[in-house]
C-alpha cells in the first residue's frame, strides 16, 4: 500500500524567497512520485515526476524536487517564489496497481 | 495534441436524482482514471478503466458506476446523489510511459 504526508496545509513566503513545501511517502514497491499544482476551479497540472532515473527532478516553471530513498521524501522546491506560483500543490505516489494516492495538499501563499 | 476533455463543467442536481459525467482522455490512450476532490477527504481514487474494462476500484459505494465505450470515452454515474457527493469530480489520462496522469479540468457537482 502507499500514502503521502504532506507536512504544512499552508505555506507562506514572500515573493522572491525560497520555496520548500515537504511530501514524504511510503510505498511497498519501488515509487513513482508526482508534484501536481492546481490553481483555483482548475484541474491537476503536472510539475514533476519521479521515475528512478535521476534523485533530482527539473519540472516546469522553475521547480525541481530531489528524491531521497533513505529519508523517503520527495521535497519540492523553487529558489524565487513569483506571485504566479500561488496555488495548491499535490505529492502524489503510484503504486503498481496505476492508482495514484495524494497528499492533501498545501496552499501555498506568495505575499508581495 | 487535444487534453482531457470533461464535460460538463459545472452541474447542479437535487438529492435523490441520478449523475452522468463524461471524459475524453488524450487522443490514442487507452486508459482514463476517476478521482474526487473535497476539501474534507481531499484527492481520492475512484475507478479505472483499460480498454473498456474495469482495472481497478476505490472505496467507494455501489452508486458510484463506470463504463468506458469503443472511443476511449468515459462516463462516470452516481445514483441516489446525497450531500456528500458535491465534489470536484476529475479525470485523469496516463501521459508516456511512466503514468504522470494528464487531468481534465473536472465537472464541480453540487447536490442541493
Amino acid at each position: 500500500a502507499q500514502s503521502v504526508t504532506q507536512l504544512g496545509s499552508h505555506v507562506s513566503v514572500s515573493e522572491g524567497a525560497l520555496v520548500l513545501l515537504r511530501c514524504n511517502y511510503s510505498s511497498s514497491v519501488p515509487p513513482y512520485l508526482f508534484w501536481y499544482v492546481q490553481y483555483p476551479n482548475q484541474g491537476l497540472q503536472l510539475l514533476l515526476k519521479y521515475t528512478s532515473a535521476a534523485t533530482l527532478v527539473k519540472g516546469i516553471n522553475g521547480f525541481e524536487a530531489e528524491f531521497k530513498k533513505s529519508e523517503t521524501s520527495f521535497h519540492l522546491t523553487k529558489p524565487s517564489a513569483h506571485m504566479s506560483d500561488a496555488a495548491e500543490y499535490f505529492c502524489a505516489v503510484r503504486g503498481s496497481n496505476y492508482k495514484l494516492t495524494f497528499g492533501k495538499g498545501t496552499l501555498l501563499t506568495v505575499n508581495p | 495534441k487535444a487534453g482531457v476533455t470533461q464535460t460538463p463543467r459545472y452541474l447542479i442536481k437535487t438529492r435523490g436524482q441520478q449523475v452522468t459525467l463524461s471524459c475524453s482522455p488524450i487522443s490514442g490512450h487507452r486508459s482514463v482514471s476517476w478521482y474526487q476532490q473535497t476539501p474534507g477527504q481531499g484527492l481520492q481514487f475512484l475507478f479505472e478503466y483499460f480498454s473498456e474494462t474495469q482495472r481497478n476500484k476505490g472505496n467507494f459505494p455501489g452508486r458510484f458506476s463506470g463504463r468506458q465505450f469503443s472511443n476511449s470515452r468515459s462516463e462516470m454515474n452516481v445514483s441516489t446523489l446525497e450531500l456528500g457527493d458535491s465534489a470536484l469530480y476529475l479525470c485523469a489520462s496516463p501521459e508516456g510511459a511512466v503514468y504522470g496522469y494528464t487531468f481534465g479540468s473536472g465537472t464541480r457537482l453540487t447536490v442541493v
